[in-house]
């Protein structure tokens, strides 16, 4: 079956800090990867997205790359700032579906 | 343009009682997909609805749970005689075209808790 697997929380990280958060995945075929982000009192946001092996999603300063071999699909930011403190989700859905697949999200804590 | 818009951010019940949790899609948006998220678990997909049509309830549990999407109004997702284990954060999104999640958006979610 279809699963997503990311690393758990807190991460506590100091401002300009290197971010990664960890994300594997088990799927049949090729699924489309998604992070997604919640920050306090909001609703979920979509971050970045790839739909195929070698795609690079990228927004507001945070990457994840699409590894087939790996299956990861790894959230990266050179440097955090405070406002990015927020719960970072990894999600799927495979081709010709609707339907989300969700890791159980990852609260980042950027202190200044 | 408002969000999509879910209330009450918070819903306490009692074990028996009925949760009544809203979902106000974006203006334009004839799509609703409900989430259920347990604690420590990811989010699991319940229902997906247009408007007075359900296209997909395969995550729904087969009692107690219902939802609907009306001509007018709200989507409304239905918990009859809640349990403990109904106590989860319930995310609605919405979307402008169906079968797809490359346009949706979320709200802040309901928080339910059963006593």
């Amino acid at each position: 079956g279809n699963s997503v697997t990311q690393m758990e929380g807190p991460v506590t990280l100091s401002e300009e800090a290197f971010l990664t958060i960890n994300c594997t995945y088990t799927a049949t075929g090729y699924p489309s990867l998604f992070w997604y982000v919640q920050y306090p009192g909001e609703g979920l946001q979509l971050l970045l997205k790839a739909t195929k092996a070698d795609d690079k999603g990228s927004n507001k300063g945070f990457e994840a790359t699409y590894r087939k071999e790996t299956t990861s699909f790894h959230l990266e930011k050179g440097s955090v700032q405070v406002s990015d403190s927020a719960v970072y989700f990894c999600a799927l859905t495979p081709k010709s579906n609707y339907q989300l697949i969700w890791g159980a999200g990852t609260k980042l804590i950027i202190k200044p | 343009n408002a969000g999509v818009m879910q209330n009450p951010r918070h819903l306490v019940r009692r074990r028996g009682q009925e949760a009544r949790l809203r979902c106000s899609p974006m203006k334009g948006h004839s799509h609703v997909y409900w989430y259920r998220q347990l604690p420590e678990e990811g989010l699991k997909f319940m229902v997906y609805l247009q408007k007075e049509n359900i296209i997909d309830e395969s995550g729904m549990p087969k009692e107690r749970f219902s939802a609907e999407f009306p001509k007018e109004g709200p989507s409304i997702l239905r918990i009859q005689q809640v349990v403990r284990g109904d106590s989860a954060a319930y995310f609605c999104a919405s979307s402008p075209v169906g079968s797809t999640n490359e346009k949706l958006f979320f709200g802040s979610g309901t928080q339910l808790s059963v006593l």
